[in-house]
């Protein structure tokens, strides 16, 4: 079945950068965009930005294009999300999501990495 | 940005019949989505395009509204039902509302 397998928690120092991976599988990773929302303290979502794996093209929320990084690999279904010059505001869940119904909607999940940081 | 405003907690009782709503600041035709989020779990999408209901996802479930106003009905409420709800629009980028906690009493 069509799943997205992320990379597990990162404890992460003040200032330092961190890459988070998602694995997709049971689909053609090509044929689908990659999205990233953020959680904050199990509260509401934030939509950061997705990919086109096959392209390589990415478009952000504005609010995190200085702040997320967004790439995939063809090759090994996998697409990631690097976050630079962190701080205890980046401390949180993230999701990846699969995009489908011409990238509208968000249809399958992934189950989320936990991001601290801390020194 | 388009905001999606949704009122934070509902509580009902099992069997009863819900309706959580979504408004949104400005127009966004029909590309309203929700989704249910229990906890440690991630989002599961429930209903697309304002109306449409995800396969699998059962037929109590709802959606309804297009421009501003978006409603997810559940009826009848079942004690599985306690969670998180969150609409998303995807017409003007993409935002999410700040969460309906649905409560059972």
């Amino acid at each position: 079945q069509v799943n997205l397998l992320q990379s597990g928690a990162a404890l992460v120092k003040p200032g330092a950068s961190v890459k988070l991976s998602c694995k997709g599988s049971g689909y053609a990773f090509t044929d689908y965009y990659i999205h990233w929302v953020k959680q904050s303290h199990g509260k509401s979502l934030e939509w950061i930005g997705y990919i086109n794996p096959d392209s390589g093209y990415a478009d952000y929320n504005g609010k995190f294009e200085s702040k997320a990084s967004l790439t995939a690999d063809k090759s090994t279904n996998t697409a990631y999300m690097e976050l630079s010059r962190v701080t205890s505001e980046d401390s949180a869940t993230y999701y990846c999501a699969r995009g489908a119904y011409n990238n509208y909607i968000m249809d399958v999940w992934g189950q989320g990495a936990s991001v601290t940081v801390s020194s | 940005d388009t905001i999606l405003t949704q009122s934070p907690v509902l509580a009902v009782s099992p069997g009863e019949r819900v309706s959580i709503s979504c408004r949104a600041t400005e127009g966004v035709d029909s590309y309203v989505h929700w989704y249910q989020q229990k906890p440690g779990q991630q989002p599961k999408l429930l209903i697309y395009k304002a109306s449409k209901l995800t396969s699998g996802v059962p037929a109590r479930f709802r959606g309804s509204g297009s421009g501003t106003d978006f409603t997810l009905s559940i009826d009848p409420v079942e004690a599985d039902d306690t969670a998180i709800y969150f609409c998303q629009q995807s017409w003007n980028d993409r935002t999410f509302g700040g969460g309906t906690k649905l409560e059972l009493k």
